[in-house]
């Protein structure tokens, strides 16, 4: 079975300060990864995701993820974090052997202080 | 852009009762898929649905739940007998096979509380 564990439920960061978020994966087999992020009132919106090919991936709003299959991790980041950065984000893994299905981390909630 | 709309944004309910969660999905969009929140917890993956039946559930999705696509547009997630513990976010999310199937859009959600 497929795993998500995010490190820290909270992240406190300052604007124009760097943005990290830890993902750790567990997958059987070579996994699509992906980062959403989740504004208040709103759906999941999609940051990134990873499939195959070039392991270091740009997404939206100036964040990036990168897979590194030996750490078995795929790290959100954004140098330079923006007050409307402020939002929960959430790693997950799809597993195309049982309908696509994602399995979700525990959500990082990200604060931005001026 | 298009977008994943749910219905309606929040449902009370009292225990015991029958709820049905609709969704729109993509109009072009072929797989379908309902996930839960519950307060506190991870999101988590109830049921996948492409061509008109189930393709993967989990373990949460028991009896008392069913989804249905009765026409060409919605997508619903009923639950017959409403528990407590059946309180909870609930996302519904649509994909194609242009993106690949694993890219999944989402709606903003159902908070169901149960009563």
């Amino acid at each position: 079975a497929q795993s998500v564990t995010q490190l820290g439920s909270h992240v406190s960061v300052s604007e124009g300060a760097l943005v990290l978020l830890r993902c750790n994966y567990s997958s059987s087999v070579p996994p699509y990864l992906f980062w959403y992020v989740q504004y208040p009132n709103q759906g999941l919106q999609l940051l990134l995701k990873y499939t195959t090919g070039a392991t270091l991936v740009k997404g939206i709003n100036g964040f990036e993820a990168e897979f590194k299959k030996s750490e078995t991790s795929f790290h959100l980041t954004k140098p330079s974090a923006h007050m409307s950065d402020a939002a929960e984000y959430f790693c997950a893994v799809s597993d195309q052997a049982a309908g696509n299905k994602l399995t979700f981390g525990g959500g990082t909630r990200v604060l931005v202080k001026p | 852009e298009p977008e994943v709309t749910q219905t309606p944004s929040h449902q009370v309910t009292q225990m015991g009762q029958e709820v049905i969660l609709r969704c729109v999905p993509i109009s072009n969009h072929l797989y379908f898929y309902w996930y839960r929140q519950i307060l506190g917890q991870k999101v988590e993956f109830l049921v996948s649905f492409y061509n008109n039946e189930i393709s993967e559930k989990s373990e949460i999705f028991d009896d008392q739940f069913s989804v249905e696509r009765p026409d060409g547009s919605n997508f619903t997630l009923k639950i017959r007998s409403t528990k407590l513990e059946d309180s909870a976010m609930y996302f519904c999310a649509s994909s194609d096979l242009a993106g690949g199937p694993y890219i999944q859009y989402f709606g903003a959600g159902t908070r169901l509380s149960v009563l």
